[in-house]
């Protein structure tokens, strides 16, 4: 089955910085990658996603890259607020399977 | 919309009890999928719903572990006898296009002693 690895497991930067997270994807037939915040304990929340055939999407200070040849993608979080401090997931969806792979999870702590 | 509800919010019981986790997904949404969360392994993906149909059960860890979707605005997940490494957060989600935007519930942390 996918084997999706997340990196990194914790980043911490200063209110106003940039974040990246990044995942690797191992089935070249994935096809959907998700990604979802989820704060202290609340669950999972969809913030951004990317299908197989577009490069790169942005929503406002959020945007997600993807590099097939390679089987990677990323979030990037652009003018950080303490807002954005949670656990960060991203997933990846095999093409004819109706389940996700989930990474393991960045937290991501924004410093005032 | 209310969103998914899920209860109990928390869950106590003892070893050898029977558990009963609650859902009610977003009016209108016809895909239901039930996930456990644990510190060692991460979200996980133990069964889904299409239209109150069971499609894909694989990931249910154990013959103890059932679920049921009687109508399209409920669902439960069973769990009988309950161990303590079934100790973890459930969550329960729904979507209108199968794993495309789904909407999380809040979750059920359970604890069996």
């Amino acid at each position: 089955g996918e084997n999706v690895e997340q990196h990194p497991s914790t980043l911490s930067v200063q209110e106003g910085d940039s974040a990246v997270i990044k995942c690797t994807y191992s089935d070249s037939a994935s096809n959907y990658f998700p990604w979802y915040k989820q704060e202290l304990g609340k669950g999972p929340q969809l913030i951004i996603d990317i299908r197989s055939n577009v490069g790169e999407k942005k929503d406002q200070r959020i945007a997600v890259t993807l590099n097939k040849t390679a089987k990677h993608f990323s979030l990037h979080i652009t003018e950080t607020q303490p807002e954005d401090s949670a656990v960060y997931f991203c997933a990846a969806k095999v093409t004819g399977a109706n389940n996700l792979f989930f990474g393991t999870g960045t937290r991501l702590t924004v410093i005032p | 919309d209310a969103g998914v509800i899920q209860s109990p919010r928390h869950e106590v019981t003892e070893m050898g009890q029977e558990v009963t986790l609650r859902c009610k997904p977003i009016s209108g949404h016809d895909y239901l999928f039930w996930y456990r969360q644990t510190m060692m392994r991460g979200l996980e993906l133990l069964i889904y719903f299409n239209n109150n149909v069971p499609i894909d059960d694989s990931g249910m860890p154990e013959d103890r572990f059932s679920a049921k979707m009687p109508n399209a605005s409920f669902s439960t997940l069973k769990i009988q006898p309950s161990e303590p490494r079934d100790s973890a957060v459930y969550f329960c989600a729904s979507s209108l296009m199968a794993v495309y935007e789904q909407y999380f519930g809040p979750g059920t942390r359970l604890t069996v002693t």
